[in-house]
C-alpha cells in the first residue's frame, strides 16, 4: 500500500511564527504536491516537485517555500505564518502523468 | 473530526439504495479523471478512475460514467452503506501537465 505520511495531524501557531510541515512517502514516487483545503473552494495547489531540489510554483505560492533534499520527502514553510494560512494541508504524491495522487491524512493548521 | 466543507451539496440516501453523483469538469484538454472519497478529519481516498477513451468504468459497486459531449462525469454507488458517508470530489488532469482540477464535493449522507 502507498503511504503517505504528514508530521502533524493537527498543528496551532502564532502570527508571525515560521512553520514546517513534514510529508514523507515510501512509494518511490518522484512527483509530490503540496495543497490546501478550504471550504468551498476545493484543493489548491501551492507548489509541485518533480525531482529532488526541483520545485515548481503552484496556483497560490505567496507566502509559502518548499524543501525537497530526498525523494521520499517534501517539505512545506510557511516563513512567518498569518491568520489567513489557517486551513488543512494536504502532501500527495504520484507516479505520473495520468496516475492517481495519493493522499496523506491532512494537517489541520490553525494561526491565530 | 473537522469538516471538509461546511457549504457543500448534500445527498442524503437510504441505506441499500443507489447513489448518483455529479461532477461538471472544466477543460476539454483534462483526458483523466479520478474519483475521492474524504472523510471527516482524513485524506482524500482514490476511488476509481477513467480516462478520456472510455464512457464507463466499473469497480466493486461503484461505476464512472464519463459524457466528455458535455463535460460530465458521474460517481455510482450501489447498495449504498452508512461507511460510504463521506465527501466525494473529483479531479481532472489536464493532458500531459502535472495540473489536476478538483472539484469542491458533494457531501454523502446515509440514512439508516
Amino acid at each position: 500500500d502507498v503511504k503517505v505520511t504528514q508530521s502533524s495531524r493537527y498543528l496551532v501557531k502564532r502570527t508571525g511564527e515560521k512553520v514546517f510541515l513534514e510529508c514523507v512517502q515510501d512509494m518511490d514516487h518522484e512527483n509530490m504536491f503540496w495543497y490546501r483545503q478550504d471550504p468551498g473552494l476545493g484543493l489548491r495547489l501551492i507548489y509541485f516537485s518533480y525531482d529532488v531540489k526541483m520545485k515548481e510554483k503552484g496556483d497560490i505560492p505567496e507566502g509559502y517555500s518548499v524543501s525537497r533534499e530526498k525523494k521520499e520527502r517534501f517539505s512545506l514553510i510557511l516563513e512567518s505564518a498569518s491568520t489567513n494560512q489557517t486551513s488543512m494541508y494536504l502532501c500527495a504524491s504520484f507516479r505520473g502523468v495520468g496516475y492517481e495522487q495519493y493522499f496523506g491524512p491532512g494537517t489541520r493548521l490553525t494561526v491565530t | 473530526g473537522e469538516s471538509v466543507g461546511l457549504h457543500l451539496p448534500t445527498l442524503s440516501v437510504q441505506e441499500g439504495d443507489n447513489s448518483i453523483i455529479n461532477c461538471a469538469y472544466s477543460n476539454s484538454a483534462s483526458d483523466y479523471f479520478i474519483w475521492y472519497k474524504q472523510e471527516s478529519g482524513k485524506g482524500p481516498q482514490f476511488i476509481i478512475d477513467i480516462r478520456s477513451n472510455m464512457d464507463k468504468r466499473q469497480g466493486q459497486r461503484v461505476t464512472v460514467l464519463l459524457n466528455k459531449t458535455v463535460k460530465h462525469l458521474s460517481l455510482q454507488i450501489a447498495a449504498t452503506q452508512p461507511g460510504d458517508s463521506a465527501v466525494y470530489f473529483c479531479a481532472e488532469n489536464i493532458s500531459g501537465t502535472y495540473k489536476y482540477i478538483f472539484g469542491t464535493g458533494t457531501r454523502l449522507k446515509v440514512l439508516a
